[in-house]
């Protein structure tokens, strides 16, 4: 089954605000709330940003925002800081045997 | 804290068996079930599927069942993931991560990463 689809890169300048679209179809993303959002440093473990569409866990900053509308998930970065230079991946429960599926990551420049 | 630990990077000659492992502390490891994550150089996250090591139910992504297999030891909470006849196709990072429920399948802590390297 194909991946979600992410653009493969978004950048933006200290203090904005940018978004990450992450388009599936009815039988994952618009069927579901069941949407997570990673963070990849370079050369290191994702991290876990988004749970459950929205919901942060605990130590993940208020600048990160998930939402969704219709097949498409977004994440929503505010205050756009150096630190955020990452790879970001959108995840989602998928009613196929495949369980799971990742988008292709998008990777962040601040400018 | 919740930690997973990983076994450390491999270097394997086609036709070679592996098997990596991925010990998890600071939690009930039994009681969670735990994801593995291909990486391939350069490319995005790939769920493999889930065991849980409680009972060692598994779920495979069909695009891995019969290619790897899962398992899990709960009396030293440690999980693994096996090949039987590596590939090139193998040489990848992989990644366990603590998905804390199978039908909301978010993965809240990861391992540091196993690189495996499958070359002649």
């Amino acid at each position: 089954q194909s991946a979600l689809t992410q653009p493969a890169s978004v950048s933006g300048s200290p203090g904005q605000s940018i978004t990450i679209p992450c388009t599936g179809s009815s039988g994952d993303i618009g069927g579901y709330n069941y949407v997570s959002w990673y963070q990849q440093q370079s050369g290191k473990a994702p991290q876990l940003l988004i749970f459950d569409l929205n919901k942060r866990p605990s130590g993940v900053s208020d600048r990160f925002s998930g939402s969704k509308s219709d097949n498409t998930a977004s994440l929503t970065i505010s205050g756009l800081q150096a630190a955020d230079e990452a790879t970001y991946y959108c995840s989602s429960y998928t009613n196929t045997r495949t369980f799971v599926l990742f988008g292709g990551g998008t990777k962040v420049t601040v400018l | 804290e919740v930690q997973l630990v990983q076994s450390g990077a491999e270097s394997k000659k086609p036709g070679e068996s592996l098997k990596i492992s991925c010990q998890g502390s600071g939690y009930n490891f039994a009681a969670n079930w735990i994801a593995w994550v291909r990486q391939m150089p350069g490319k995005g996250l790939e769920w493999m599927g889930v065991i849980y090591p409680g009972d060692s139910n598994i779920k495979y992504n069909p695009s891995f069942q019969g290619q790897v297999t899962f398992s899990a030891d709960r009396a030293i909470s440690t999980a693994y993931l096996q090949w039987r006849s590596l590939k090139a196709s193998d040489s990848a990072m992989y990644y366990c991560a603590r998905q804390p429920f199978y039908g909301d399948p978010y993965s809240d802590s990861w391992g540091q990463g196993t690189l495996v390297t499958v070359s002649s």
